[in-house]
């Protein structure tokens, strides 16, 4: 239903690498900034990347962002627990003439 | 440090307008760098980008709610508005205004906590 499509959930043991995948079109992610929010349970999202692969201030470098064509990928490494939380991409549409979001997708931290 | 705070009513009757103000405190709404928007969150349709506005004016709306919609900007109070006239109980959200960076294409770094409003007879 959304725009963006991301994998539900995904999952991995403290420590390790995970990463999350946003799939979308020419109109969206293909020709415009891409940027990855992070939603801990309970709270607004919270801006982790932006265009692209950009770190705002206070995020940490365990947190990546790299855009190929129509995906992206959000890339986090040395999982911790407080990492659980539900990530959502974000975009322009130009055929939309929208801002657009992918569905997010749940971290589980095991 | 800016912060963001919506405030509204948090039960709203079907058919009639929702009325939401984003107070902006720890520096200027008219800053010439920032858009203003407003989003919406769901479980059934996730994150929905509602529209932008500019200090000045010049909103810009999200297509699908645009026949709805009113975005109005008070700089004496720091503050910008949504309205969002004939709801339904699919306008039932968690509604979100933040600071939007760059416009169409750009991204939101700074959300306000959200507030709750439900669509109900």
């Amino acid at each position: 239903q959304s725009v963006l499509t991301q994998p539900p959930s995904v999952s991995a043991a403290p420590g390790q690498k995970v990463t999350i995948s946003c799939s979308g079109s020419s109109s969206n992610i293909e020709n415009n900034y891409l940027s990855w929010y992070q939603q801990l349970p309970g709270t607004a999202p919270k801006l982790l990347i932006y265009e692209n692969n950009k770190r705002p201030s206070g995020i940490p470098d365990r947190f990546s962002g790299s855009k190929s064509g129509t995906s992206a990928t959000l890339g986090i490494t040395g999982l911790q627990t407080g990492d659980e939380a539900d990530y959502y991409c974000g975009t322009w549409d130009s055929s939309l003439s929208a801002g657009v979001f992918g569905g997010g997708t749940k971290l589980t931290v095991l | 440090q800016l912060q963001l705070q919506e405030s509204g009513p948090g039960l709203v009757k079907t058919s009639e307008t929702l009325s939401l103000t984003c107070t902006v405190s720890g520096g200027s709404i008219s800053s010439s760098s920032y858009y203003w928007g407003w989003l919406r969150q769901t479980p059934g349709k996730g994150l929905e980008w509602i529209g932008s506005v500019y200090y000045s004016g010049s909103p810009y709306y999200n297509p699908s709610l645009r026949s709805r919609v009113t975005f109005l900007v008070d700089t004496s109070k720091n503050q910008f508005s949504l309205k969002l006239s004939s709801v339904t109980a699919a306008d039932t959200a968690v509604y979100y205004c933040a600071r939007h960076v760059g416009g169409s294409g750009g991204y939101f770094d700074l959300w306000g906590r959200g507030t709750l409003v439900t669509v109900s007879s």
